[in-house]
């Protein structure tokens, strides 16, 4: 199967802070990549999609302006959650889907901050 | 929009006992798809299910959509530890045309007691 990756898988940041984080397909070209959130014992909640060469389309929500995509190449993907709150705390999963049928998830990024 | 609603929310069997999960969307979906993730790690793929009345065997996992395709479920039979996780199902995603766009489900949490 497809691998994606996501870098890095945990991260400790102090309130005001901005943290990147990065999501490769490493064995197939991704023209679309999705960001999710997850809660504790919660679902996947869809953040925004990200487009290749475009900007990304954000879901009802969320503020675009705080999570900050870019999709410079159809490898890699990046979140930047900019002057992150602790309340931004959670896991952040990116997926990638080569054709309709499966998506393959990043392994996620837990995300505290202080 | 469109949501997709899944039950029960937790399940505790004791192993050898079977295990249901079920999920019900209140539109007609063109697919649905179950994920598995296991503690501490991310969805995986298990499954797609496209035709009405389909039913897909994988092991011990029986999966099924329902004739009117809006509703799935999933069955394990004779449960082992290694079962353990979150189930989703996940259905297309309303709105736009994102390739391979998903809506989750809440997700049955799985805890099996050997």
């Amino acid at each position: 199967g497809a691998v994606v990756s996501q870098h890095p898988s945990r991260v400790i940041c102090k309130s005001g802070t901005s943290v990147k984080i990065e999501c490769r397909s490493l064995d197939f070209q991704a023209t679309t990549m999705f960001w999710y959130r997850q809660f504790p014992k919660q679902s996947l909640m869809l953040m925004a999609t990200s487009n290749e060469g475009s900007k990304a389309t954000y879901e009802q929500g969320v503020e675009k302006d705080k999570f900050l995509i870019n999709h410079a190449s159809l490898t890699l993907s990046t979140l930047t959650v900019t002057s992150a709150h602790p309340e931004d705390s959670s896991f952040y999963i990116c997926s990638a889907s080569r054709t309709d049928n499966e998506q393959f998830f990043g392994p996620g990024t837990r995300l505290t901050v202080l | 929009g469109q949501q997709v609603m899944q039950i029960p929310q937790y399940q505790h069997v004791q192993e050898g006992e079977d295990f249901t999960t079920y999920c019900n969307s209140s539109t007609t979906l063109s697919n649905i798809q179950w994920y598995k993730q296991r503690p501490g790690g991310h969805p995986v793929f298990l499954i797609q299910l496209v035709k009405s009345g389909e039913v897909k065997k994988q092991k011990r996992l029986t999966f099924q959509f329902g004739e009117a395709k809006k509703n799935s479920s999933l069955h394990i039979t004779a449960t082992q530890t290694t079962d353990v996780g979150t189930y989703f199902c996940a259905g297309p995603g309303a709105g736009g045309t994102s390739y391979g766009k998903l809506t989750f489900g809440q997700g049955t949490i799985l805890t099996v007691h050997p």
